[in-house]
């Protein structure tokens, strides 16, 4: 299984919601991703998470909040986000990260919110 | 600033010419290199990668690439390309200078005429 999975693919809210995403990934790996991506434009990381501890966090702001309950998942809890927010939210899994040089991050196919 | 550049914005070829993408980064020490495709509506997709040893990799899909340490280069290469082969071609780094963080160049945008 070298999948990583995230739900829900698709996510309509409102600037007042909370909802949160969710990534699984069932490949013994140790590191977790969140990246944000525009359309035509590339990744950029939100959080690192290694061994379920924050490790990075790229100045994102509070409205964004991750969460690792366990080593398999990884969630992005979402509060009061702003229309400039919509874009695919995508997960990703290595197997470590920083002595974590040597590996490759798997992806999952995102979600795609949009924020009204 | 650090970063990772890739040259072509937009390439527009026909089915059976050759392709070839530039890619440049500025970290200094060691790297691993990679180069991920995005498939219309995919996920992004691992097509190669670079750690150590022979600077020449093959990847899946017929692509290879070569690191050239001392042009801080990863180029993509493929000798005939298939119409199947448009897609998002993005480059990205590991660097330990950069807090091992996978840092995406801008992506090159491959349309492949029939």
């Amino acid at each position: 299984d070298t999948e990583v999975t995230q739900t829900p693919k698709h996510l309509v809210m409102g600037m007042t919601n909370k909802k949160s995403l969710k990534c699984e990934q069932h490949m013994g790996h140790r590191a977790m991703y969140w990246y944000k991506q525009k359309a035509k434009k590339p990744p950029e990381l939100m959080f690192v998470y290694s061994y379920e501890k924050l490790s990075i966090n790229e100045s994102v702001p509070s409205r964004f909040s991750p969460e690792c309950p366990n080593s398999s998942l990884l969630n992005l809890h979402l509060h009061a986000l702003q229309p400039e927010d919509s874009a695919l939210y995508l997960c990703a899994s290595s197997l470590r990260w920083a002595q974590g040089a040597n590996t490759e991050a798997f992806f999952g196919q995102g979600t795609r919110l949009t924020v009204v | 600033a650090q970063s990772v550049s890739q040259h072509n914005h937009h390439v527009i070829l026909s089915e059976a010419a050759s392709l070839e993408l530039g890619c440049n980064y500025s970290y200094g020490g060691t790297v691993n290199l990679f180069w991920y495709v995005q498939y219309p509506g995919q996920h992004l997709q691992l097509l190669l990668k670079y750690f150590s040893g022979d600077p020449l990799v093959k990847g899946i899909k017929g692509f290879e690439a070569e690191f050239i340490k001392s042009k801080f280069s990863f180029n993509l290469r493929k000798p005939s390309v298939q119409w199947s082969d448009t897609a998002e071609y993005f480059c990205a780094v590991i660097a330990g200078s950069n807090d091992y963080k996978l840092s995406f160049g801008a992506g090159t945008t491959v349309t492949v005429r029939a």
